[in-house]
């Protein structure tokens, strides 16, 4: 069985600060992670992916995530805070190829202050 | 804009009513997924077929089933519709079964309510 937490339902964090969000996953296997974004009355869109390559994961809009095996984390963060970034964002794990599901976290909420 | 459609946007109906939700995938994509988000239960898979066929079942209820028509656009179909069924419904695509390479694009989903 596979499943994700994410720390924190709701961050807020000031314009042109760091963006941190994080999320803890449990799984059997070696997992594949995922970030996606949701927008207001949008669908998600995804963020980046970690899928064994490289541990550090370079996204769309600026963002990344590091995974830390030994911390069984897949952190996302942005050097500096956009009004657009304002969003819930979810963390989703799958248990590798041939898995079929994706398990979502509960999602975290980014505020950003002006 | 994913590329996957979903129709209809909104959906108000009552309980113990059947409904229809739509769903085409990304052209090119044989894998359509199901998931539901509610506020107590959050985004939670339900099922997925490939290329016409069920190919993984996730939280589904009985009441609930799911098709992949041979032109890959896919339905839900939601029956003996209870209050807790109100959520919004997303269908997901991707090229293949599942793999490191697939990427799942989300549709914008159906927004169910149930009075």
């Amino acid at each position: 069985a596979q499943s994700v937490t994410q720390l924190g339902s709701h961050v807020s964090v000031s314009e042109g600060a760091l963006v941190l969000l994080r999320c803890n996953y449990s799984s059997s296997v070696p997992p594949y992670l995922f970030w996606y974004v949701q927008y207001p009355n949008q669908g998600l869109q995804l963020l980046l992916k970690y899928t064994s390559a490289a541990t550090l994961v370079k996204g769309i809009n600026g963002f990344e995530a590091e995974f830390k095996k030994s911390e069984t984390s897949f952190h996302l963060t942005k050097p500096s805070a956009h009004m657009s970034d304002a969003a819930e964002y979810f963390c989703a794990v799958s248990s590798g190829a041939g898995s079929y599901q994706l398990t979502f976290g509960k999602g975290t909420k980014l505020s950003v202050i002006p | 804009d994913s590329g996957v459609t979903q129709t209809p946007k909104h959906l108000i109906t009552a309980t113990g009513q059947r409904v229809t939700l739509r769903c085409s995938p990304r052209s090119g994509d044989l894998s359509v997924y199901w998931y539901q988000q509610s506020l107590d239960q959050g985004l939670q898979f339900l099922i997925q077929y490939y290329n016409g066929e069920e190919r993984a079942k996730g939280n589904i209820l009985e009441r609930f089933s799911a098709q992949q028509f041979p032109d890959l656009h896919s339905e839900l179909n939601l029956s003996s519709l209870e209050l807790g069924d109100s959520a919004l419904y997303f269908c997901a695509s991707s090229v293949g079964v599942g793999t490191s390479t697939d990427t799942q694009y989300f549709g914008p989903g159906t927004r169910l309510t149930v009075l």
